[in-house]
């Protein structure tokens, strides 16, 4: 199947600072991207949905100005968490598909990032 | 809206069946799946079932739906310690987005 890639696999920052998550499909052009959190033993919660060249569309509850996410091309887009705090703290998963070849095409996901906020 | 159920935990020995169940509410569904996540990892997708259909097998993998009753199982036969992960259910209504089960734990003992 096809590949995508996120980067980081883990990272620790400080309280206060801004970290990028990067998600990646590398052998298709992804119309549109999700970025999901995934608290312990829970199930994946959408946080956005972004499609190339336009902005993203928000779960509710979700801060727009907190999670920035900008999908740039067709096979980049990256998650900045702004001024995190330590309850930001969690697993953060991407996924990838090609919606110009119709509604029901897979989604093909990330290795995910595990962030922690110290 | 669209909600999708599944048993938290199932533990079974190395070489049985093991049987994976999830529900879900959306009757527009199209297509069902079943992703494994191991530990630290994202999700592979191991199979998908179109909602036409009642049946499907992959190799040890055996996806039964019942749309009648909104129900989705997995059997994986002769579970081996490898299998150990979470399994999740997720639904697609031919909208751009899956909405995902609660996952279930599945523990293989040796």
């Amino acid at each position: 199947g096809a590949v995508v890639s996120q980067h980081p696999s883990w990272v620790i920052c400080k309280s206060g600072t801004s970290v990028k998550i990067e998600c990646r499909s590398l052998d298709f052009q992804a119309t549109t991207m999700f970025w999901y959190r995934q608290f312990p033993k829970q199930s994946l919660m959408l946080m956005a949905t972004s499609n190339e060249g336009s902005k993203a569309t928000y779960e509710q509850g979700v801060e727009k100005d907190k999670f920035l996410i900008n999908h740039a091309s067709l096979t980049l887009s990256t998650l900045t968490v702004t001024s995190a705090h330590p309850e930001d703290s969690s697993f953060y998963i991407c996924s990838a598909r090609d919606l110009a070849r119709g509604m029901n095409t897979e989604a093909f996901f990330g290795q995910g990032t595990r962030l922690t906020v110290v | 809206g669209e909600d999708v159920e599944q048993s938290l935990f199932l533990s079974v020995r190395e070489g049985d069946s093991s049987v994976i169940n999830c529900t879900y509410t959306d009757s527009s569904s199209t297509y069902l799946y079943w992703y494994k996540q191991e530990p630290g990892a994202g999700l592979q997708l191991l199979t998908y079932i179109f909602s036409n259909m009642d049946m499907k097998q992959d190799q040890r993998l055996t996806v039964l739906l019942n749309k009648k009753d909104k129900h989705l199982s997995l059997r994986i036969a002769d579970t081996q310690t490898g299998d150990s992960a979470i399994y999740f259910c997720a639904e697609n209504s031919g909208t751009y987005k899956y909405i995902f089960g609660t996952g279930t734990r599945l523990k293989v003992l040796a």
